[in-house]
């Protein structure tokens, strides 16, 4: 399976933009970028997914690079609600299971 | 909106007993799943499920675990002798296959003294 890496943690102030990275140089041309997070005491939550093109919804949006082998996660304006373990998951579709890592430790500052 | 929902949020247990962990799926999901997070550790995928049989599982997924869709609601995970190192938070999900993304219930946390 193709493999991401993100950074442990990363920090960011309430209402300011949040760039999330994640690479995943070993991508395969059907494997979709999905990122979930997990906020504390609660099960994962699906954020957006893409597969080329950048994709927006109301939580965030997600930039692919044209070569596909990074991405990043945005959240426009972050809350103290935002608070949470980012992860970014290659996924097939399907019946697949999720093959979540460490992710990315968010902490939001008031 | 709609969502997964799991019964009991929490089940604490003897070692070598059964339990069964009980979860509803969003109505118009296709397939299913179970996932465990031992308390500090990574999220842990451990079976799939589509069309009334298992799709995939995963090394964790052994003998002592089986699934079952008893009726057209209810989606549950059988753990039949249960070990202490199975204590962890358990959660449901459920995804559309068309759009790939999996919903997740709240979790059951499955404690084995």
């Amino acid at each position: 399976d193709a493999k991401t890496t993100q950074p442990n943690s990363m920090e960011s102030n309430e209402e300011e933009p949040v760039h999330l990275p994640c690479n995943h140089s070993t991508i395969s041309g059907t494997d979709y970028i999905h990122w979930y997070r997990q906020l504390p005491s609660q099960g994962p939550e699906y954020v957006i997914h893409g597969l080329t093109s950048n994709v927006n919804n109301r939580m965030a949006s997600l930039a692919i690079a044209e070569d596909r082998k990074s991405s990043t996660l945005i959240l426009h304006r972050a809350t103290l609600r935002d608070a949470a373990v980012y992860y970014c998951i290659l996924d097939r579709g399907g019946a697949d299971g999720l093959t979540f890592g460490k992710g990315t430790h968010l902490i939001i500052q008031p | 909106e709609p969502e997964v929902t799991q019964t009991p949020s929490h089940q604490v247990t003897q070692m070598g007993q059964e339990v069964i962990l009980r979860c509803v799926p969003i109505s118009n999901h296709l397939y299913f799943y179970w996932y465990r997070q031992i308390l500090g550790q990574k999220v842990e995928f451990l079976v799939s499920f589509y069309n009334n049989e298992i799709s995939e599982k995963s090394e964790i997924f052994d003998d002592q675990f089986s699934v079952e869709r008893p009726d057209g609601s209810n989606f549950t995970l059988k753990i039949r002798s249960t070990k202490l190192e199975d204590s962890a938070m358990y959660f449901c999900a459920s995804s559309d296959f068309r759009s790939g993304e999996q919903y997740f219930g709240p979790g059951t946390r499955l404690t084995v003294t």
